[in-house]
């Protein structure tokens, strides 16, 4: 079965404080990971795609076949990184219709 | 071109009462997605457009769904007979084939 898991609902850390927020998968194939982003009252945004291998906002994610995961990493976490995180992914070569997991809420206190 | 918009933002009916959504997309994108998104849930898929064909849809998207993209430009979302297990947050986004896919702010719709 294609699935995403994200095992926390809710990750709180300090203002400065190293942050990761979990992402496991399962399919059968070679699948593109994504991490978006949902801030307070805003829209759904791409936060990186692990075939780019960027650093967005200090944030970066590298895929992991072996543990068929996919976890965000920043160093230094923000206030203003707080906000809704989802794992998904889509086939490769695929119709590219995302399958996502239900979330972590990441809370930055000051 | 200021991205995906979708009306309306907000829909209260009845349940029974049939809704339409619309989803305009970001101008030269071929693809259009449909996801519905409910309390906890990270956004399900429901069905895509590629222009004006519709290539796949979910098991979620029941008969009482029907989706349109008739000029492969905007979209309609309807639903017949709504139930309260239809409340939820719809999504479109829309991309070009096999790049980014670019959402909207969603239409939230409340069965009573």
């Amino acid at each position: 079965a294609q699935r995403v898991t994200q095992p926390e609902k809710l990750l709180s850390v300090f203002k400065g404080a190293p942050v990761e927020l979990k992402c496991n998968y399962s399919y059968s194939g070679s699948p593109e990971l994504f991490w978006y982003v949902q801030y307070s009252r805003q829209r759904l945004q791409l936060l990186l795609r692990h075939i780019s291998r960027e650093s967005i906002k200090g944030f970066t994610a590298d895929l992991n076949k072996g543990e068929t995961s996919f976890h965000l990493k920043k160093p230094f976490a923000q206030e203003e990184d707080s906000a809704m995180y989802y794992c998904a992914l889509s086939g490769r070569g695929s119709q590219g219709n995302l399958i996502f997991g239900k979330g972590t809420k990441l809370s930055v206190k000051p | 071109d200021t991205g995906v918009s979708q009306n309306p933002r907000h829909k209260i009916t009845k349940r029974g009462q049939n809704v339409t959504f619309r989803c305009d997309p970001i101008s030269e994108h071929n693809r259009l997605y449909w996801y519905r998104q409910t309390l906890g849930q990270g956004p399900e898929f429901l069905t895509y457009f590629q222009n004006e064909a519709q290539l796949e849809k979910s098991r979620l998207l029941s008969d009482r769904f029907s989706a349109e993209r008739p000029k492969g430009s905007f979209s309609t979302l309807e639903i017949q007979r709504t139930e309260q297990g239809d409340s939820a947050m719809y999504l479109c986004a829309s991309s070009i084939q096999g790049e980014t896919q670019y959402f909207g702010p969603g239409t939230r719709l409340l069965v009573l």
